[in-house]
């Protein structure tokens, strides 16, 4: 099994261009997370999803939107960058679990930049 | 608002020696507790975690210590090794819709050879 994969790894934006971040994960779990890291601040939640055609808004929401259309799939989209979107994003899921709790699966990151 | 607070930002142990991370947190409410293991490059890990119904929860040389009075809790390495080099982070959840976890802002831990 794969995990949790994302696409890209890397990217460089112009302010004001538009992209969409692909999360992919082969375990069946029904929730799946878009967090943020940036340095000295942990991880913060952008949107999550319980189940598949189901979105909500995480911590920080503004300036990001998600879908996930497939169980397996969760992207997140930039419409209009800015440079306070620089950061490195990393896709979660977590099988849904009786009594809650449960692990997050984290996948590599996507390091982007906008300029 | 952060309402898990860790610390300390970072930490340099020798070679065996214990290292300590802690956690507090406001939100009475949480039940759940994990911390992160996260490497250079990579995605964050699950290492250990704990509910509030105990007070310690070990898994090798990875100890959870929890004191629900106190709101805080706090991992301990014991014998450091250089390859537990990594940004360590606490977290803390509640029940309810996918179980959204609230992360501390990391330790970066060195250990010295």
């Amino acid at each position: 099994n794969a995990g949790v994969t994302q696409t890209p790894k890397f990217r460089v934006l112009k302010t004001g261009q538009s992209m969409t971040l692909l999360c992919a994960q082969d375990m069946n779990h029904e929730y799946m997370y878009w967090y943020r890291q940036d340095p000295g601040m942990g991880l913060r939640l952008i949107h999550y999803s319980v189940g598949e055609g189901t979105t909500a808004k995480g911590e920080v929401p503004d300036g990001y939107n998600v879908s996930r259309l497939k169980k397996q799939n969760f992207l997140l989209g930039l419409e209009s960058a800015a440079p306070s979107q620089t950061s490195v994003y990393f896709c979660a899921s977590s099988p849904m679990g009786a009594g809650g709790g449960g692990e997050q699966f984290f996948g590599p990151g996507t390091r982007l930049t906008v300029l | 608002q952060q309402q898990v607070k860790q610390s300390p930002q970072s930490l340099i142990v020798q070679k065996g020696g214990i290292s300590i991370i802690n956690c507090a947190y406001e939100n009475t409410a949480f039940d759940y507790f994990p911390w992160y293991q996260q490497f250079p490059g990579k995605g964050p890990a699950l290492l250990i975690a704990i509910r509030p119904d105990v007070s310690e929860k070990k898994e090798g040389r990875f100890t959870i210590s929890f004191n629900k009075s106190a709101k805080q809790f706090s991992l301990h390495i014991m014998d450091s090794q250089p390859g537990d080099s990594a940004t360590y982070f606490c977290a803390a959840s509640m029940g309810g819709s996918a179980r959204q976890l609230t992360f501390g802002s990391g330790t970066q831990l060195t250990v010295l050879p």
